[in-house]
């Protein structure tokens, strides 16, 4: 049973950078099978894509976010991290990891975690 | 980049009833389209992929159709645990972009 658990401060000050980590368990991200994303859904609002990486650590990022985001890959630990610099109240959002499944469609979600930037 | 839009943004129908959903491409992705169901405080689950293919376990109920710009999600016989936000997902090519949504509730 593959499982994605996010992990990181639920608090972040303004002007600072957000950092989250996802744990991957049931499936290997160094096979190579599948990409890896992280998405975002504010409160009440829809979902947003904010980017993917594969196990060579090659990324694909959203325009609306890559002058901020930063995704990277620890094979050796089965993980995969975000971070997102310079946040404002606007990237107040639940943080979800997914496993992505050609790189294409998110098969497997982590349970989401809240992310509050307020000072 | 490619927009997708949803309509309508909520609905309420009667356990029964047959619901369609519409979601638009602001261009052609022939059928890179995805559906995904989101219950109220759970992660968004996988119901349809390629515009109209099943994924295992999901109800006969639910089927996708649709090419181009243009798709559709019915539910043929509403159900209680259909409560939920549909949102499509276009995935021709990167950036993955979802539709803005649709409330589906019970009348």
């Amino acid at each position: 049973q593959v499982q994605l658990q996010e992990s990181g401060p639920g608090l972040v000050k303004p002007s600072q950078t957000l950092s989250l980590s996802c744990t991957v368990s049931g499936d290997s991200i160094s096979s190579g099978s599948h990409y890896w994303s992280w998405i975002r859904q504010p409160a009440g609002k829809g979902l947003e894509w904010i980017g993917r990486i594969y196990t060579s650590g090659s990324t694909n990022y959203n325009p609306s976010l890559r002058n901020r985001v930063t995704i990277s890959v620890d094979t050796s630990n089965n993980q995969f991290s975000l971070k997102l610099s310079s946040v404002t109240a606007a990237d107040t959002a639940i943080y979800y990891c997914a496993r992505t499944s050609r790189g294409e469609l998110f098969d497997y979600w982590g349970q989401g975690t809240l992310v509050t930037i307020s000072s | 980049d490619i927009q997708m839009t949803q309509s309508p943004s909520s609905l309420s129908a009667s356990v029964g009833d047959r619901v369609t959903i519409t979601c638009r491409a602001s261009q052609g992705i022939s059928n890179y389209l995805a559906w995904y169901q989101q219950k109220p405080g759970k992660v968004p689950k996988l119901l349809i992929h390629a515009a109209s293919t099943l994924q295992s376990g999901v109800p006969s109920r639910f089927s996708g159709s649709g090419s181009g710009t243009d798709f559709s999600l019915t539910i043929s016989s509403l159900q209680p645990e259909d409560v939920a936000i549909y949102y499509c997902q276009k995935y021709d090519s990167v950036p993955l972009t979802f539709g803005g949504g649709t409330k589906v509730e019970i009348k």
